[in-house]
């Protein structure tokens, strides 16, 4: 069975960092590249990051450029999101997500992150 | 970024009744190989999206068959066939041709 386990959400600060992780397990990581997608909560869904398998490629929402660092480490499962900067804009649901060419397929139940003072 | 359009935003149905949800990309979806990777999902109240159609028409396991996704290039659509009380919550398209992905708005579904 496959399971995606996000954590490290919480209360920060503006301008203050945060690091969140998501646990693969289930299926062959190494062949899925990953993402995070973030919700406001009540609002709509945004991509904000994405790695390759191999993480020869990554990408970022014009949104989150510069402030926010995507890695994974496959021989540990894990994907990561690193945030610097953050805003109140970020306040949201993130989301994990295994991606196969493009089908999305396995998500996980999303970790909170607050972003006010 | 490819911009995804939903209609309608909300969408009142009456059990039993068919629905259907229109998706419009502003730009060709068809990958240069070939495929199209126009995905749709469902979100319940307090739960993760769940994908129901992967690449425009292709029902995921589980499913149930009133549920089938059609179109191409830039017009999509989703139908129900009978709407049951199950069915409530929030749909999204989203297109994987291109990073970065983009969804569409949400439609949200309810009783009537």
């Amino acid at each position: 069975e496959v399971h995606l386990v996000e954590s490290g959400g919480g209360l920060v600060q503006p301008g203050r960092s945060l690091r969140l992780s998501c646990a693969a397990s289930g299926f062959n990581f190494n062949d899925y590249a990953m993402l995070w997608v973030r919700q406001v909560p009540g609002k709509g869904l945004e991509w904000v990051s994405g790695i390759y398998g191999n993480s020869a490629r990554v990408g970022y929402a014009d949104s989150v450029k510069g402030r926010f660092t995507t890695s994974r480490d496959n021989a540990k499962k894990s994907l990561y999101l690193q945030m610097d900067s953050l805003r109140a804009e970020d306040t949201a649901l993130y989301y994990c997500i295994g991606d196969k060419a493009g089908d999305l397929e396995y998500w996980g139940q999303g970790t909170l992150v607050t972003v006010s003072s | 970024d490819v911009v995804m359009t939903q209609s309608p935003l909300s969408l009142p149905v009456t059990l039993g009744q068919p629905a259907s949800i229109s998706c419009r990309s502003g730009q060709s979806l068809v990958h240069s190989n070939g495929n199209t990777y126009l995905n749709w999902f469902q979100q319940r109240p307090g739960q993760s999206p769940r994908r129901l159609i992967y690449k425009v028409s292709n029902r995921d396991s589980g499913v149930p068959d009133r549920f089938s996704g059609s179109g191409s290039g830039t017009d999509f659509t989703l139908k129900i066939s009978r709407v049951e009380a199950e069915d409530v919550g929030v749909y999204y398209c989203v297109q994987a041709t291109n990073w970065p992905y983009t969804f569409g708005q949400g439609t949200k579904l309810e009783i009537k």
